[in-house]
């Protein structure tokens, strides 16, 4: 069966280290998304790709780096982590759209990263 | 601009009926999804609406109105496995869904 993953699932580092999330998908979907979850603000768009090497900015990119060599990966980059990036991250997936409509995103299951 | 609105939270009691409402305003608009999301895990597709008008499937419907702007996710005869978080999210055309803060439901006994 297809699906989405994501490693680790948690997540603990020091301020100022660099740190990669990994997204892996075998739907074989054109897009990708990555987003951060936080209580009151709800998931916000950090970076999105539509296809091998595309890569694009979302409403919260500063501090964060992606690049997509293949269609199945898109890792996510903390260049320098900071408290402030404390967060649930999610990965997402979705065919590109045709004409009209656009296709449901499915989701991984979430790294829980903590910056001390 | 962006803004999407839905309530915080919400409760009510198995078996009944609820409604989640969200209004929204963005630059671009070609559909709205309604996405539920248990505590702890990553949300899942429950709906996509272009068209105005209602879309019944099983004990969830969803309704659009693009003219109001207005969208609702009715749940009818409410289980203690509905209760979790109900994302609504616009669709503004290019591929991208924005997502509101979504609406905690709480199911009473």
């Amino acid at each position: 069966d297809a699906e989405i993953t994501q490693s680790p699932r948690h997540k603990i580092t020091e301020t100022g280290r660099q740190v990669t999330l990994a997204c892996h998908q075998t739907w074989n979907h054109n897009n990708m998304f990555w987003y951060r979850q936080d209580l009151g603000h709800g998931l916000r768009l950090i970076h999105y790709s539509y296809g091998v090497h595309d890569t694009n900015k979302g409403e919260v990119s500063d501090g964060y780096s992606v690049s997509r060599s293949n269609t199945e990966d898109l890792p996510l980059t903390l260049e320098s982590a900071a408290s402030s990036q404390t967060s649930v991250y999610f990965c997402a997936s979705s065919l590109t759209s045709g004409r009209g409509t656009t296709s449901e995103q499915y989701f991984g299951p979430g790294t829980r990263l903590t910056v001390t | 601009g962006q803004n999407i609105d839905q309530p915080t939270e919400m409760t009510a009691t198995e078996g009944a009926i609820v409604q989640i409402n969200c209004t929204y305003q963005t630059s671009g608009f070609n559909g709205l999804f309604w996405y539920q999301q248990h505590a702890g895990e990553a949300p899942t597709f429950l709906s996509y609406n272009v068209l105005d008008g209602l879309e019944e499937k099983g004990r969830f419907s969803s309704f659009l109105s693009r003219s109001k702007g207005y969208s609702y996710l009715l749940l009818k005869e409410l289980q203690m496995k509905d209760s979790a978080s109900y994302l609504c999210a616009v669709d503004p055309r290019d591929d991208k869904i924005i997502f509101g803060k979504g609406t905690r439901l709480h199911i009473l006994p």
